[in-house]
């Protein structure tokens, strides 16, 4: 059966360190795979797309890798911030069919 | 500019009773997606609109859902005789015009339902 995995547990890191969050996909042959950034009581953000002939893409302190053969993605963020403590979505779409396939989301809390 | 909106942003019902969810999109965007995102949950797809396209609904858990966007814009989600496992939050996203359908999606904040 068709899976995305993030990380349940909750990661907890001190404000200027770099937070390391993992997507892993099974059964899936995505096009694109899209990073969204969820604060509580809101709706989905956008921060990132990376397409499938893509390894790495930047924006700002974000960074975001793409690996078909190991079928994960890492979401990076550099000299975090209390402000990035947010739930981070990884979504994938593939070339059948129009929905964006969701991970349940990695909670994320920076302290100072 | 203005974002996706919906209304209500909360909505209790007993269970048997009927909602009707509002999604408002982007002016100009194209197409629509509803979400329905439960405790602990990822989000799950129920429904895409596509300009005057005949609507993907092949996320629709039942035919107790239906959803209607009228003139290309405003979208309802409906659901009937609820259940108290409908209870969730309902998002709605929309795609600009030339934007790649499987790209960056515009989310609202979404209708929190409670069946009682």
């Amino acid at each position: 059966s068709q899976k995305i995995e993030q990380n349940s547990e909750a990661l907890n890191i001190q404000e200027g360190k770099t937070a390391t969050l993992t997507c892993n996909y099974t059964n899936y042959s995505p096009a694109y795979l899209q990073w969204y950034r969820q604060d509580p009581g809101r709706g989905p953000v956008f921060l990132l797309l990376i397409r499938e002939n893509e390894k790495e893409k930047r924006k700002e302190r974000l960074k975001v890798t793409f690996d078909t053969t190991l079928k994960q993605s890492l979401f990076h963020i550099t000299a975090s911030q209390p402000a990035d403590s947010a739930t981070y979505l990884c979504a994938l779409s593939t070339n059948s069919g129009y929905a964006l396939n969701f991970g349940k989301g990695t909670s994320l809390l920076v302290t100072p | 500019g203005a974002g996706v909106s919906q209304s209500p942003s909360n909505k209790v019902t007993e269970k048997g009773k009927d909602v009707e969810l509002r999604c408002d999109p982007i002016s100009g965007h194209t197409a629509l997606y509803w979400y329905r995102q439960s405790l602990g949950q990822g989000l799950e797809f129920l429904i895409y609109f596509q300009g005057n396209s005949a609507p993907d609904k092949s996320g629709l858990p039942s035919d107790r859902f239906s959803a209607e966007r009228t003139g290309g814009s405003v979208s309802t989600l409906t659901i009937q005789r609820t259940q108290q496992e409908d209870s969730a939050v309902y998002l709605c996203a929309s795609i600009p015009a030339g934007g790649e359908s499987r790209g960056t999606q515009y989310f609202g904040p979404g209708t929190r339902l409670l069946v009682l």
